[in-house]
């Protein structure tokens, strides 16, 4: 079955940077486009970025355009966010989720996510 | 940027009562939206693409329905394990959003 294990939470300072990542397995990896989305601690959901199955398209939301990357290697089947100038706005479960695929066509629907992992931005 | 507004943000109900979410769209969405389910704790989990498919395995009691800026989520009969959160998503056009959600409570 579809399994997405997101790990690289932790707490750190404003300013500083961190790196998700999230481990794929029970599909073809290379075959899908990811995206990770975010969930402030009793808010509601942000979708964060997207990146396509051979890396050639990437979309962030204005929030953290400039400031956070999204990459991945197909061949480890691991997706990964980069995020720096963390900010205490940032705070947040972070998921990372695959986009919605049916014949050979992806689309930006989130049809399986991880577990998510905390990211606490405080000094 | 496409703004979702869901209504109501919070909702009592009985088992067995018929539910219906509503979610406004700043701008036409056509039918890029998708409905998803949040229980405390947990990952969201999709159960409604391109405005009334229904995700695969999600029960037949959940529907959408559905174009252009307004948009419906109903539960026909609502079940013990439906108290959640909902949330729409717009995906006709970058960024992605999330409706505010709304939170369905035990009455």
């Amino acid at each position: 079955q579809v399994q997405l294990v997101e790990s690289g939470g932790g707490v750190v300072q404003p300013g500083r940077s961190l790196r998700l990542s999230c481990v794929a397995s029970g599909f073809t990896f290379s075959n899908f486009g990811m995206h990770w989305a975010r969930q402030a601690p009793g808010k509601g959901l942000e979708w964060v970025a997207v990146l396509w199955s051979d890396g050639s398209n990437e979309n962030y939301a204005d929030s953290v355009n400039g400031r956070f990357n999204i990459s991945r290697d197909n061949s480890r089947n691991t997706l990964y966010l980069q995020m720096n100038s963390l900010r205490p706005e940032d705070t947040a479960v972070y998921y990372c989720a695959r986009a919605f695929c049916s014949g050979g066509s992806c689309v930006n629907i989130l049809d399986h996510w991880g577990q998510g992992t905390a990211v606490t931005v405080s000094s | 940027d496409i703004q979702l507004t869901q209504s109501p943000s919070f909702l009592s109900a009985s088992v067995g009562d018929r539910v219906t979410i509503t979610c406004r769209a700043s701008q036409g969405a056509s039918t890029y939206l998708a409905w998803y389910q949040q229980k405390l704790g947990k990952a969201p989990n999709l159960l409604i693409y391109a405005a009334s498919t229904l995700q695969s395995g999600v029960p037949a009691r959940f529907s959408g329905s559905g174009s252009g800026t307004e948009f419906t989520l109903t539960i026909s009969s609502l079940q013990p394990e439906d108290f959640a959160t909902y949330y729409c998503q717009q995906l006709n056009s970058y960024p992605l959003t999330f409706g505010g959600g709304t939170k369905v409570n035990i009455k």
